[in-house]
């Protein structure tokens, strides 16, 4: 079965430092992988993805993920955290078991980001 | 970027009563529409798969006679939460796929049974 783990409940930094949120992923074949922010009592909002190509990959408001094949990893990356990045952060992955391609993401318990001032 | 709605964001009701949301897709039409639930501090849990023109695909242990899905054309899903209980208080969320591999996902809709 497919799934993705993120071993943080939250990750504290404090603002200007550079940030790291973990995931890590188990699928067949190769993953479509995604990472989305949540806002209090909003909605998903998509950040990046790794669908093939390079291994780093650029998303909105200066965040990056580098997908390692060899240690199943996905880690979302920034340089320099700012207050506003406090937010709750998921990795998921596109399901492709069963009948193929679902659509359906399967999601990681979700990271607490906290950057203090 | 893509844009889904969710109407609406807030709705309180009284236990055994249905309540209705939409779903929508703003600037794009979605073949496939999907539907979670999250609990505070959870992660999100997939209820089910809204396919437009057809029956919905529901997820193990989620009750087709109690949450009811139509999706009547390629930018309207509606998730009915039929006799509603306590229990049933949740944050409701909707994502359409847009494309091959990009899912937008809707502002939430926070439904309180009382």
């Amino acid at each position: 079965a497919q799934s993705v783990a993120q071993p943080e409940d939250q990750v504290n930094v404090a603002e200007g430092n550079p940030l790291t949120v973990k995931c890590t992923y188990s699928v067949s074949g190769n993953p479509y992988l995604f990472w989305y922010v949540q806002y209090p009592n909003r909605g998903l909002q998509f950040l990046l993805k790794y669908i093939t190509g390079d291994n780093l990959v650029k998303g909105s408001y200066g965040f990056e993920a580098e997908f390692n094949k060899s240690q199943t990893s996905f880690h979302l990356k920034k340089p320099s955290a700012l207050v506003s990045d406090s937010a709750l952060y998921f990795c998921a992955v596109r399901d492709r078991e069963g009948s193929g391609n679902t659509g359906k993401l399967i999601f990681g318990q979700g990271t607490t980001l906290q950057v203090k001032p | 970027g893509a844009v889904v709605s969710q109407h609406p964001s807030r709705v309180i009701c009284k236990s055994g009563t249905s309540v209705k949301i939409e779903c929508r897709s703003l600037d794009f039409q979605a073949t496939t529409m999907f539907w979670y639930r999250q609990f505070p501090k959870q992660s999100l849990m997939l209820m089910a798969t809204s396919n437009e023109g057809s029956k919905a695909t529901y997820e193990q242990g989620v009750e087709k006679d109690k949450f009811l899905i139509n999706h009547a054309s390629l930018t309207l899903s509606t998730l009915t939460v039929t006799s509603a209980h306590p229990e049933d208080s949740s944050f409701y969320i909707c994502s359409a796929n847009r494309g091959n591999y990009e899912q937008y996902f809707g502002p939430g809709t926070r439904l309180t049974v009382t």
